[in-house]
């Protein structure tokens, strides 16, 4: 019973290095989102993607990319970290009505230095 | 767009005491309202949440929330806390008609416990 599976759980990087965080669900949910954490700022959105093959930006996009490339699996990818990135990333997933509550994984915590 | 305001930063409350946390929201339409717990180092967990009928929800955990339209308020409440509720609370907003997707969270309030 995984839910929202997030992988790494930590990392530490370097200024200009690349990186791509991993989402996956087994829920068979449609819509995917990744938000970043920071402290006293909430949880803000970057990228969501509301089906296979669609992905839109959110809050704060500048820096990312994403890529959804199945149903299960959303991706985010950091081309040349900085350390304003530093922060806790989740992703998280619903069926589709905007109703219902988002799953969220337990996070990623990652360190630009 | 949508916005929420959690006035409280932190909170201190002593264990056995009633609590309540408050959160306002701006948006247009009657809007889809979470409230999410997060224990340290943890993912979120959801509490309870509110898209139509009863404005009284309830939740898990012993909590519950009232949806106040002419306050634009969802405050959440538990009538005795437990040491085990220091956490971090967070209430969000859902957009319930078309458009952009996703929650708008507020800053969070820090629950502080007190033996």
């Amino acid at each position: 019973n995984a839910g929202v599976t997030q992988t790494p759980k930590f990392q530490v990087l370097k200024t200009g290095q690349s990186m791509t965080l991993q989402c996956a669900q087994d829920m068979n949910h449609n819509s995917m989102y990744w938000y970043r954490q920071d402290p006293g700022m909430g949880l803000r959105l970057i990228y969501y993607s509301a089906s296979e093959g669609t992905t839109d930006k959110g809050e704060v996009p500048n820096g990312y990319n994403v890529s959804r490339l199945n149903k299960r699996e959303f991706s985010l990818r950091l081309e040349s970290a900085a350390p304003s990135q530093t922060s806790v990333y989740f992703c998280a997933s619903i069926q589709g009505n905007r109703n219902q509550p988002q799953h969220f994984g337990d996070g990623t915590r990652l360190s630009i230095l | 767009a949508q916005s929420v305001t959690q006035p409280d930063i932190h909170i201190t409350v002593s264990e056995g005491a009633s609590l309540e946390l408050r959160c306002n929201y701006s948006y247009g339409a009657t809007p889809y309202l979470f409230w999410y717990v997060q224990s340290p180092g943890q993912g979120l967990q959801l509490l309870l949440k509110y898209f139509s009928g009863d404005t009284l929800v309830q939740g898990i955990k012993g909590f519950e929330a009232e949806f106040k339209r002419s306050q634009s308020s969802f405050n959440l409440r538990k009538p005795s806390v437990h040491w085990s509720d220091a956490a971090e609370y967070f209430c969000a907003v859902r957009n319930s008609g078309g458009g952009a997707d996703g929650l708008t969270f507020g800053k969070g309030t820090h629950l502080i416990i007190q033996p």
